[in-house]
């Protein structure tokens, strides 16, 4: 596996500290999406971007922030504004092939705030 | 607003058997439905879409617009199959780029 690689694959946090999840790709995509899985819920989107220096809020942003200002990368902040940050975090970028984008996953980073 | 709904949390069936893992929709335009699949310890990806028409691993799907339904078929099923398996829709035009995900279903094929 390639392309789309997240640090580090476990994380571990005392409550009230902020942490920030690396999501790099080497697919030249431009679009790049931050999800959040947990059992029984699928996966919910955080943030998104476009591209480079610009990016929205996706279902469940509050206690979360972003940055973009490299095509390549796309790091999430978890805030210690997050109520309930303990969960599997996904990082993805799509392209555009024919009249949809398909979107490439991460391995993923399991993050544990205790 | 989009949604996706997969009614089955966990569907157990013998090897050999037939599969369907359900998926309805509600979406206003056109949506693009895709199915996604999770094993073990590999990452997520993507099974098949749509507008493919295509038949990945014995897997298939068919968008029925009336019924607002795409559920994955297979006519038998394998033990390499058993998995978590997602649904998803994006809209058009500007909202493409964005998936809606089912909440899943975790498929177990008994031997």
């Amino acid at each position: 596996d390639g392309g789309i690689t997240q640090s580090p694959k476990y994380l571990f946090r005392k409550e009230g500290q902020n942490v920030t999840l690396s999501c790099e790709q080497n697919l030249n995509h431009d679009a790049m999406y931050w999800y959040r899985q947990d059992p029984g819920q699928g996966l919910r989107l955080i943030y998104y971007s476009q591209i480079v220096n610009d990016f929205q809020k996706g279902d469940i942003a509050e206690g979360y922030s972003v940055s973009r200002e490299k095509k390549e990368s796309f790091p999430l902040t978890v805030t210690s504004a997050q109520k309930n940050p303990t969960a599997f975090y996904l990082c993805a970028s799509s392209i555009l092939l024919g009249r949809t984008y398909e979107q490439y996953f991460g391995p993923g980073t399991r993050l544990t705030v205790t | 607003a989009q949604r996706v709904t997969q009614p089955e949390k966990l569907l157990s069936v013998f090897k050999g058997a037939p599969v369907e893992l359900k998926c309805n929709y509600s979406y206003s335009g056109s949506p693009e439905l895709f199915w996604y699949v999770q094993y073990s310890r590999q990452r997520l990806q993507l099974l098949l879409r749509h507008i493919s028409r295509e038949s990945i691993k014995g897997f298939t799907a068919d968008l029925n617009k009336g019924e607002t339904s795409f559920h994955l078929k297979k006519p038998f099923a394998q033990e390499e199959d058993s998995a978590m398996y997602y649904c998803a829709l994006s809209g058009s035009g500007a909202g493409s780029y964005q998936l809606t995900f089912g909440k899943g279903t975790k498929l177990s094929v008994i031997p």
